[in-house]
């Protein structure tokens, strides 16, 4: 079964960095783009970026550059989303999802759980 | 710019059917587009792709009564024979050059 794991709920206090997880299995993890999504509480969707993990090319939604940083391991299968320094403003639900096909330019049809992240005082 | 405009709120009896509109903007009339269903509390859900000479590819285990077609710059999924566990968010999202990827705001459907 093709899945996106993520890791569980965090809750920071602003300033704090973080680093959440989304692991890839039951498929070639290498040969597929993996794209994060935000939503923000009572919210809708938002791309944030998207990375290909065979050679790490990461491309960024203008909102989100300079505000988080894609990575991912081959190694274990795993795509990261992390923060140097966390606002309150980054309280908010994570997605990490797939394209169908081997391309950037499709539709997610494999989504992560979602990752909770709380950034309060 | 590439945009996706929803209507914020959709409603409709139980046992009915409903039509959702994605309108894509200016100039991007020939785009793909996805649609996904997010139900309160859960994470979204990959209902299908759909084409813009209407062809849909829709994802597993997604139930007959969920349909896409097209017209222009207009992308439409209809729900018929509605049931309570429609009621959701439904979004629809696209890709541009670039590698940039573009979501709906969303379509609030409540099931009365």
């Amino acid at each position: 079964e093709v899945q996106l794991v993520q890791s569980g709920a965090e809750v920071k206090k602003p300033g704090e960095s973080l680093k959440i997880s989304c692991k890839g299995s039951g498929y070639s993890f290498t040969s597929y783009w993996i794209a994060w999504v935000r939503q923000m509480p009572g919210k809708g969707l938002e791309w944030m970026g998207i990375i290909y993990p065979g050679d790490s090319d990461t491309r960024y939604s203008p909102s989100f550059q300079g505000q988080v940083t894609i990575s991912a391991d081959k190694s274990n299968s795993t795509a990261y989303l992390q923060w140097s320094s966390l606002k309150a403003s980054d309280t908010a639900m994570y997605f990490c999802a797939r394209p169908r096909g081997v391309g950037a330019n499709d539709a997610f049809d494999i989504w992560g759980q979602g990752i909770m992240v709380t950034v309060s005082s | 710019q590439l945009v996706l405009t929803q209507s914020p709120s959709a409603s409709a009896s139980l046992g009915a059917s409903v039509k959702l509109t994605c309108t894509l903007s200016s100039g991007h009339s020939s785009y793909a587009i996805a649609w996904h269903q997010q139900q309160p509390e859960k994470g979204p859900r990959y209902l299908m792709k759909l084409n813009s000479d209407g062809s849909h590819s829709k994802g597993d285990g997604i139930p007959d009564r969920f349909s896409g077609s097209s017209s222009g710059a207009e992308r439409y999924l209809t729900i018929s024979s509605l049931q309570s566990e429609d009621e959701a968010d439904y979004y629809c999202q696209t890709w541009g050059t670039g590698l940039q990827g573009v979501f709906g705001g969303g379509t609030k459907l409540t099931v009365l």
